[in-house]
């Protein structure tokens, strides 16, 4: 089934370790996004990526850091966890950025840092 | 600053039709979309709305009106299965997708 995947599901990570969300799509798509979501807020954008190979920093990038070396994966990475990234965290793509085309989700990541 | 509204919180009765309001301020305006996230799940897209006026979808539709800022989601037949959050987004100048903090719809038999 054409998607985008995500792992892990869910994580209880300690504060202070280094984790990374994996994301991955098979629509060729270009663009790709993370997201995450808390409670009372909208959606909020980390990073993206119009095509493989860039990234560009969203509207909360402090602590995160992301890769394209390829059009499928796209993972995020947090260097030293703090308990403020305790949140759900999805994963998205589109054909282009720069365009209407609508986001396709994957079904997130649960994180909570202790 | 750019800013999307919506109501927390809505219910309404199984067979009724629910209005879901996003009123926004941002800066320039390239399109407004609808997703649908049932909980624990992730967001799924239902319209998108460019131009003024109503798209009909089924039993969804989503009004326009770029000069007031604001868009309506229309939802008829509920049945039990639309209960979800329903987000509305913006797409700005810059082609940066602007989010509402959603809206839960509450379906009570």
């Amino acid at each position: 089934i054409a998607g985008i995947t995500q792992a892990p599901t869910s994580q209880i990570l300690a504060a202070g370790r280094r984790m990374t969300l994996r994301c991955t799509q098979d629509m060729r798509h270009n663009a790709m996004y993370w997201y995450r979501q808390d409670l009372g807020l909208g959606l909020r954008l980390i990073h993206y990526s119009n095509t493989a190979g860039t990234t560009g920093k969203g509207e909360v990038p402090d602590g995160y850091s992301v890769s394209r070396a390829n059009t499928d994966d796209f993972p995020l990475t947090l260097a030293s966890a703090v308990p403020s990234q305790t949140s759900v965290y999805f994963c998205a793509s589109s054909d282009s950025r720069d365009s209407n085309s609508p986001l396709h989700f994957g079904n997130g990541t649960r994180l909570t840092v202790t | 600053g750019q800013n999307i509204d919506q109501p927390t919180e809505m219910t309404a009765t199984e067979g009724a039709i629910v209005q879901i309001n996003c009123t926004y301020q941002t800066s320039g305006f390239n399109g407004l979309f609808w997703y649908q996230q049932h909980a624990g799940e992730a967001p799924t897209f239902l319209s998108y709305n460019v131009l003024d006026g109503l798209e009909e979808k089924g039993r969804f539709s989503s009004f326009l009106s770029r000069s007031k800022g604001y868009s309506y989601l229309l939802l008829k037949e509920l049945q039990m299965k639309d209960s979800a959050s329903y987000l509305c987004a913006v797409l700005d100048s810059n082609y940066q997708l602007i989010w509402g903090a959603g809206t839960k719809l509450i379906i009570k038999p």
